[in-house]
C-alpha cells in the first residue's frame, strides 16, 4: 500500500532564507508524487508533480522537488523565501493499487515566514 | 471556465440535521472526488466517482451518500449530520486518463455541526 509522511508539522523559516520541507513515501509501485499548497482559507493548488520523466521537478513560485528512490523520499525546496510562501503544504502520492486514481495525502506542513 | 465551485461557501448545522453539498466542474472530467480535511490529519477520501451514474466508497464514508446524476455535477449529503462531521469539505475532479494527472480542487465548504 502506498503512503506519505510529512517529516514537520511546523517549519519556521526567515525571509529571503531557503526552505526545505521534507516528505518521505511507502509505496510498492514506482509512484507519482505531487505537492499540493492550500493558503490560509482556500482551496488546494497543485506546485509540481513527479512522473518518473526526470528527478528534479520544478514547480510553481520558485519551487522545486527532488525525487530520491534511494532515500525514498520527495523533498520540496526553495532558494528564498517569500512572506507570500506561507501556507500549508501537503505531500501526496499516488495510490496504484486503485482504479479510481485515488491520491493519499500527507497530515501537512505549515510554513511560517519571519520577517 | 470556472473549474471546480461548490456551493454552499459555509453553512451552520444543527445534530440531526440534513444537508447537500454541491460540486461542479466545467473541465468535462470523468473522475470526481469528496474528502474532508481536519486538523493534522490532511485530506481523507470520503466517496468517489469514476463517471455519470457510478459512486464508491472512499476512506471514511459513514453518514455521507452521494450521486453523480449529471458528469458535470457531485453531491454529498449528510442524512442526520453529528458533531463529528463538523469540517471543511473539499471536492476535487480529474480527467480520466492517466495515473499523473492531476486532481483540481475546489475552494472548500466550511460545515459546523453543533
Amino acid at each position: 500500500a502506498q503512503s506519505v509522511t510529512q517529516l514537520d508539522s511546523h517549519v519556521s523559516v526567515s525571509e529571503g532564507t531557503p526552505v526545505l520541507l521534507r516528505c518521505n513515501y511507502s509505496s510498492s509501485y514506482s509512484p507519482s508524487l505531487f505537492w499540493y499548497v492550500q493558503h490560509p482559507n482556500k482551496g488546494l493548488q497543485l506546485l509540481l508533480k513527479y512522473t518518473s520523466a526526470a528527478t528534479l521537478v520544478k514547480g510553481i513560485n520558485g519551487f522545486e522537488a527532488e525525487f530520491k528512490k534511494s532515500e525514498t523520499s520527495f523533498h520540496l525546496t526553495k532558494p528564498s523565501a517569500h512572506m507570500s510562501d506561507a501556507a500549508e503544504y501537503f505531500c501526496v502520492v499516488s495510490d496504484l493499487s486503485s482504479s479510481a486514481s485515488k491520491i493519499i495525502f500527507g497530515s501537512g506542513t505549515r510554513l511560517s515566514i519571519r520577517p | 471556465n470556472a473549474g471546480v465551485t461548490q456551493t454552499p461557501k459555509f453553512r451552520v448545522l444543527k445534530t440531526g440535521q440534513s444537508m447537500t453539498l454541491l460540486c461542479a466542474q466545467d473541465m468535462n472530467h470523468e473522475y470526481m472526488y469528496w474528502y474532508r480535511q481536519d486538523p493534522g490529519m490532511g485530506l481523507r477520501l470520503i466517496h468517489y466517482s469514476v463517471g455519470e451514474g457510478t459512486t464508491a466508497k472512499g476512506e471514511v464514508p459513514d453518514g455521507y451518500n452521494v450521486s453523480r446524476l449529471k458528469k458535470q455535477n457531485f453531491l454529498l449529503g449528510l442524512e442526520s449530520a453529528a458533531p463529528s462531521q463538523t469540517s471543511v469539505y473539499f471536492c476535487a475532479s480529474r480527467t480520466g486518463q492517466g495515473v499523473v494527472e492531476t486532481q483540481y480542487f475546489g475552494p472548500g465548504t466550511r460545515l459546523l455541526v453543533l
